[in-house]
């Protein structure tokens, strides 16, 4: 089966720039997660989804952040305005249901965020 | 929250074992997890351990879960260079929204010749 599809790969931005990042889950995956893994840290969650609907966005900065999963599958995920303390790696995960082992989370290859 | 620390580097030798350590806060984790992440990749699931196991062997992957002291460590048999990545602990607990998911900070395997 495909993996977890993320593009862009790479971005760099300056401060107070936007920026947009696409997720695809894996065929099928009603759950998908955004998390933001920070140089050095482990990935922290930003926010859940289950099919179209917010399931977790306690840890999601709303002020300049924001999320959307409009049709249940693809995601975007977007800052504005972005600040420096915003760069890291933002991973896309995906699962059947909400990450049992029986049905464990797929993460995609990230996309890494420069911000100057 | 929950909590989760882990060491932030190991070398060891090819051949030898290799053990990391995490420890977590919160008792109430349903399951225990270990991520593998290569340089520039997602997270890649190696093992879990259901909270009321002490011990799961998989090929060369042995966990052990210590409870009472929540710790957690995973032990890497015959180490070879490909297992040189980043390694990470997570703990699960069952929320109103499902399965939440927290890492720890990472440990840095080395595997020298």
């Amino acid at each position: 089966e495909a993996g977890v599809a993320q593009s862009p790969r790479y971005k760099i931005i300056e401060k107070r720039q936007s920026v947009a990042f696409w997720c695809n889950p894996i065929s099928g995956h009603a759950t998908l997660y955004w998390y933001q893994q920070i140089l050095g840290q482990g990935p922290k969650l930003l926010i859940q989804f289950q099919n179209n609907g917010v399931v977790d966005d306690s840890q999601l900065p709303k002020d300049r952040f924001s999320a959307e999963r409009l049709k249940g599958v693809d995601s975007t995920l977007k800052i504005q305005p972005a600040k420096l303390e915003d760069s890291a790696v933002y991973l896309c995960a995906s699962t059947r249901r909400e990450g049992t082992p029986n049905s464990p989370l797929h993460f995609g290859n990230g996309t890494r965020l420069t911000v100057t | 929250g929950e909590d989760v620390e882990q060491s932030l580097f190991l070398s060891v030798r090819e051949g030898d074992s290799s053990v990391i350590n995490c420890t977590y806060t919160d008792s109430s984790s349903t399951y225990l997890y270990w991520y593998k992440q290569e340089p520039g990749a997602g997270l890649q699931l190696l093992t879990y351990i259901f909270s009321n196991m002490d011990m799961k062997q998989d090929q060369r992957l042995t966990v052990l879960l210590n409870k009472k002291d929540k710790h957690l460590s995973l032990r890497i048999a015959d180490t070879q260079t490909g297992d040189s990545a980043i390694y990470f602990c997570a703990g699960s607990i069952l929320t109103g929204g499902g399965n939440k998911l927290t890492f720890g900070t990472g440990t840095q395997l080395k595997v020298e010749l």
